[in-house]
């Protein structure tokens, strides 16, 4: 079993939609949680993290992580075409940094 | 542009050979970590440095190696390499040994052939 999983899509959804993206983890260990995003052929950067239980928001972002039912999720609110990319979920077991397999979002307009 | 930096951008080898990919971290961090992306693939945590010393493993073949140099500077080792080797390998940097914004490079695209 993966420490991290998630959905690798693709998921297509029109402009203006909501969209949900979601991760599971099987370590309880695990500390921060991130979300990445990495457009095509480029490096991932760093959209937001959290680090307890709760939501945190940013703009038109908003991150949710459940430790209780170790899953995290990611929603994006009035999705632009710009906003098509992978996005990847992350987080932190002592040292190591690990991440989902990504999930492939498009936004058609 | 993140700071950190990766060369080659991209690299073309016959099976068989080796090869090193470098990765300079941001200005002042310390950490280096190595990730291998193949195609639909997540990122793969290879291995972690923190100021010149190995702190984490993930599922790094024998047939790799990294090290992290006194100016802080890493460098990947591929060797015995197979077509299944071919990938974005990318380097990225953080300023402590846990810390929660990892700053990636744009990656050495592998391609062996």
């Amino acid at each position: 079993q993966k420490e991290v999983e998630q959905d690798p899509g693709p998921l297509s959804v029109p402009e203006g939609a909501i969209v949900s993206l979601n991760c599971t983890y099987s370590n309880s260990a695990f500390q921060y949680f991130m979300w990445y995003r990495q457009y095509s052929r480029k490096g991932p950067e760093l959209l937001m993290y959290t680090y307890s239980s709760g939501n945190k928001e940013d703009g038109r972002f908003t991150a949710q992580v459940d430790k209780s039912s170790k899953y995290i999720s990611l929603f994006i609110r009035d999705s632009q075409p710009s906003d098509s990319a992978t996005y990847l979920c992350a987080m932190i077991n002592t040292d190591k940094l690990i991440f989902g397999t990504g999930t492939r979002l498009q936004v058609f307009p | 542009d993140s700071g950190v930096t990766q060369t080659p951008k991209h690299l073309i080898t016959a099976t068989g050979q080796r090869v090193t990919l470098r990765c300079s971290p941001r200005s002042g961090d310390l950490s280096v970590y190595w990730y291998q992306q193949s195609l639909d693939q997540g990122l793969q945590f290879l291995i972690q440095y923190y100021n010149g010393e190995e702190r984490a493993k993930g599922n790094i073949l024998e047939r790799f190696s990294a090290q992290q140099f006194p100016d802080l500077h890493s460098e990947l080792n591929l060797s015995s390499l197979e077509l299944g080797d071919s990938a974005l390998y990318f380097c990225a940097s953080t300023a402590g040994q846990l810390n929660t914004e990892a700053f990636f490079g744009q990656g050495t695209r592998l391609t062996v052939v």
